[in-house]
């Protein structure tokens, strides 16, 4: 079985500033990690992936993530914040039998934007 | 975006009531599943679908059960609905690699 802790229920951050939010599983098989974001008032959207490769991944709006196995992290980073980027965050593992075995999700993290 | 939709968006319901919620994709993929989100305890799944008839359940099944008789359609019902199943319900479906998974819109339940 999976279990992720995202360590903070909440992150205030100011606009252009950078921020981190943190992502730890625990997991006794391999893992596939991903990000999720959601606005308000939305479904989730998915943000980021890692299946296998390059450990550094990044989207599109300018986030990344790095898996670091020996950490069992998966931290999400943006350099500079934008008002549109506030929204809550959710880290998800699934092991290696996808689909049957489903996603673990952590409790999620609040980005909240200050401009 | 993946073409989910759930209806109705939002109900509300009165306990001890009957109340069903569907999902519908038009991506024929094989795996469906059903998550409540309430603050503080992230998504949790209630139960998910491998196949046309073929369901298993996830960590909060109690009090839901589900449906699949098409590949386009998975049903999420109450028998008999409580406060405690007051949510927000979002349905998902994988997507080709059968690993991240794609929201639905979700759907608002209050039951009084």
């Amino acid at each position: 079985a999976q279990s992720v802790t995202q360590l903070d229920s909440q992150v205030p951050v100011f606009e252009e500033a950078p921020v981190e939010l943190r992502c730890n599983y625990s997991s006794s098989v391999s893992v596939y990690l991903f990000w999720y974001v959601q606005y308000p008032n939305q479904g989730l959207q998915l943000l980021l992936k890692y299946l296998s490769g390059s450990t550094l991944v990044k989207s599109i709006n300018g986030f990344e993530a790095e898996f670091n196995k020996s950490q069992t992290s998966f931290h999400l980073r943006k350099p500079s914040v934008h008002i549109s980027d506030t929204a809550e965050y959710f880290c998800a593992v699934s092991a290696p039998g996808g689909g049957a075995d489903g996603l673990t999700f952590g409790k999620g993290t609040h980005l909240i934007i200050q401009p | 975006d993946a073409g989910i939709t759930q209806s109705p968006r939002h109900k509300v319901t009165e306990t001890g009531t009957p109340v069903t919620l569907r999902c519908h994709q038009t991506e024929n993929h094989r795996y469906m599943y059903w998550y409540r989100q309430d603050p503080g305890h992230g998504l949790r799944l209630i139960h998910y679908s491998y196949g046309v008839k073929d369901t298993d359940k996830g960590e909060v099944s109690d009090g839901y059960s589900v449906s699949r008789s098409k590949t386009e359609d998975f049903l999420l019902t109450l028998e008999s609905a409580t406060s405690s199943q007051t949510s927000v319900y979002f349905c998902a479906i994988t997507g080709a690699t059968e690993y991240e998974q794609y929201f639905g819109p979700g759907t608002r339940l209050t039951v009084t």
